[in-house]
């Protein structure tokens, strides 16, 4: 079956670090990855939309020099925080798009970011 | 754009109780609806999912019909069991009107044994 593995589950960083975090794709090909921040209200925000060849969508309220993405292949993705503040916590969620589910996104288990 | 609403924030039922969980949706276009459940500590898994107006999905006992004439996708389940507690997101799929998935603001549902 589809699979989406995310690394790491948890990381503390200290104020103004960084945090590094991937995503694979198991068992199906990526046409895109979409990476969220899901708040402590379990709301879902978009952070951007990446595919495979194209531009990287950002939303409004996240850009590419806070949030760097890469994607360089069908099962791969990772993300970047740079300069971690207390207002990026969360659970970061990777939802990969399967090309042969229709728009079926599979969710990793989240990287949680905790800033100190 | 499109938009999906999921007003009830949390329902607690005693197992073996109906669950409704209510969804309406906004759209031009004819994307595809899902239901997700996360569990505590986890991502969200899919629940169901229905491509197609006036077509009913169902999985593991829950149930949810894409409505175009109300705009709905309700979910249901007959009897709920301890272990279904979880929160549960109604889900707009991408279509050529819009890229982007939308996510209600999910449903926590709290079962009591």
């Amino acid at each position: 079956g589809a699979l989406v593995y995310q690394y790491p589950r948890r990381t503390i960083c200290k104020s103004g670090t960084s945090m590094r975090m991937e995503c694979q794709a198991v068992g199906f090909q990526a046409t895109s990855v979409a990476w969220y921040r899901q708040s402590p209200q379990k709301t879902f925000e978009l952070i951007a939309l990446s595919t495979v060849n194209s531009a990287i969508k950002y939303e409004q309220n996240f850009t590419q020099e806070k949030f760097p993405i890469s994607h360089p292949n069908l099962s791969f993705s990772s993300m970047t925080v740079l300069n971690a503040y207390l207002e990026d916590r969360g659970l970061y969620l990777c939802g990969a798009r399967d090309r042969n589910s229709g728009n079926t996104l599979y969710f990793g288990e989240g990287s949680r970011l905790i800033v100190v | 754009g499109n938009s999906v609403t999921q007003m009830q924030g949390q329902v607690t039922l005693s197992e073996e109780e109906f669950l409704f969980i209510n969804c309406t949706y906004s759209t031009t276009g004819y994307p595809t609806l899902f239901w997700y459940v996360q569990y505590p500590g986890e991502g969200p898994q899919l629940l169901l999912k229905v491509t197609t107006a006036n077509n009913k999905g169902s999985s593991r006992g829950f149930e949810a019909t894409y409505d175009k004439g109300t705009t709905s996708f309700h979910l249901q389940k007959a009897s709920v069991q301890e272990s279904d507690s979880a929160v549960y997101y109604c889900v707009l799929g991408p279509d050529t009107n819009a890229y982007k998935v939308i996510f209600g603001k999910g449903t926590h549902l709290h079962v009591l044994p």
